[in-house]
């Protein structure tokens, strides 16, 4: 395992359609973050997990957005009815513990038209 | 309501040059705060972090400096070097809490 993998790397889908992301943390890592970042702006934090708990959500998780982590490993985040405001990458990252350093996937550049 | 800002949307400078690049926050519970470098198409890497109780933190090439006192922070890298150029973004956190990052410097090292 050598870091935190993240599928698919872009996604391009038409406004109002569904989409499902899907990101593999470091193996022995229990928290699991995600982020959103758009153009000129750094990551905004989204969600988080310790193991299969979601313990936070942002205000900019709106309904149409939900994300799981059922087994305490790899988690999905899935954005319903798409708008073109979506378009942005989406961001996974992963830490052993709450006091240690975050490691971030590639990412999912996502583009909605 | 940005906690960490980078006043500084771009920045260049010559190779072998030292880069300063700048961080500010307001929230005085921050106690954690780092520096992640970021290359287009690529999630953000880890650089260099500091404790709130440094003021200095060194890690070959680069130096991050802390003044809690003006809340601010700043990342020397010295001598710059052209494969420097990327994306800075400052961050900060509470020893408990996720990771707040401000806007990001893009930082150019001309050869």
């Amino acid at each position: 395992d050598t870091g935190v993998s993240q599928d698919p790397r872009h996604k391009i889908t038409k406004r109002g359609q569904n989409v499902t992301f899907r990101c593999d943390p470091i193996s022995e890592h229990n928290r699991l973050y995600w982020y959103r970042q758009t153009l000129g702006q750094g990551p905004e934090f989204l969600t988080y997990f310790q193991n299969e708990a979601q313990l936070e959500k942002s205000r900019l998780l709106s309904d149409r957005f939900s994300a799981e982590r059922p087994k305490g490993s790899f988690s999905t985040l899935e954005i319903q009815r798409t708008e073109q405001g979506d378009s942005a990458m989406y961001l996974c990252a992963s830490s052993p513990t709450s006091g240690s350093i975050e490691v971030f996937g590639p990412g999912t550049r996502l583009t909605v038209l | 309501d940005q906690q960490v800002k980078q006043n500084s949307p771009s920045l260049s400078v010559q190779e072998g040059r030292i880069s300063i690049l700048n961080c500010d926050y307001t929230n005085s519970m921050f106690d954690y705060f780092l520096w992640y470098k970021k290359y287009p198409a690529e999630g953000p890497t880890f650089l260099i972090s500091i404790s709130s109780i440094k003021d200095k933190n060194e890690d070959g090439r680069f130096t991050v400096f802390l003044n809690k006192s003006a809340k601010h922070l700043s990342l020397h890298i010295v001598p710059s070097q052209p494969g420097d150029s990327a994306v800075y973004f400052c961050a900060a956190k509470t020893s408990y809490d996720k990771v707040i990052f401000g806007p990001g410097t893009s930082l150019s090292v001309i050869p």
